[in-house]
């Protein structure tokens, strides 16, 4: 079975513009999260969903924004980008109540 | 809001040698999960922790449960090369992981 998938590896991308994350979750969970991860420091929560629905979301700007498909794939959208905002990026499904499986990330640099 | 804190931030060891870090929070916990994230890799999931008091060993690595669920440790007998790592604990429940910011552990042959 193919894990958690995640586009693009890495992405470089010009203050103030926009940004697509992409990820596909192990066949069968419903739920994804997103993270991001500053060299050196632990994951920060950004968004949970579920069933399509936003159950959680963390201390990030409006400019974070994210979806669910009924594929239960999901994106995590980035507007307006700063140099801060350049990190890895990971994604993470699991079942309810289970621990969660991290895809390999978007590493994102912001220039 | 709920914090976890993980001790130490740093270890260096000598191969053979036993190595613990510790997650300690000022809250109850519902659940501990305990990740270890190899340099240039993603967190990958190590075990979770429900009751008061629980302990399980997966071969070498030893992780408790506080009685008042409140603090963790993991322990590792032996240490690997292989061990090399960060390992983070995260507190809460399936919602919204909070994390701490990891042990990271460096391992001499």
């Amino acid at each position: 079975d193919a894990g958690v998938t995640q586009s693009p590896t890495h992405l470089i991308k010009t203050r103030g513009q926009q940004v697509t994350l992409r990820c596909s979750p192990i066949s069968g969970h419903k739920s994804v999260s997103w993270y991001q991860q500053v060299l050196g420091q632990g994951p920060q929560f950004i968004f949970q969903y579920y069933e399509k629905e936003e159950r959680g979301r963390g201390n990030f700007p409006d400019r974070f924004s994210a979806r669910q498909f009924p594929n239960y794939s999901s994106e995590l959208n980035v507007n307006a980008l700063l140099l801060g905002d350049s990190a890895l990026y990971l994604c993470a499904s699991s079942f309810e109540g289970e621990g969660y499986t991290f895809g390999s990330g978007t590493r994102l640099t912001v220039v | 809001g709920q914090q976890v804190m993980q001790i130490p931030q740093y270890q260096h060891v000598q191969e053979g040698e036993d190595f613990t870090t510790y997650c300690n929070s000022s809250t109850t916990l519902s659940n501990i999960q305990w990740y270890k994230q190899r340099p240039g890799g993603h967190p990958v999931f190590l075990i979770q922790l429900v009751k008061s008091g629980e302990v399980k060993k997966q071969k070498r690595l030893t992780f408790q449960f506080g009685e008042a669920k409140k603090n963790s440790s993991l322990h590792i007998t032996a240490t690997q090369t292989t061990d090399v790592g960060t390992y983070f604990c995260s507190a809460g429940n399936n919602r919204k992981l909070i994390w701490g910011l990891g042990t990271s552990l460096a391992v001499n042959p």
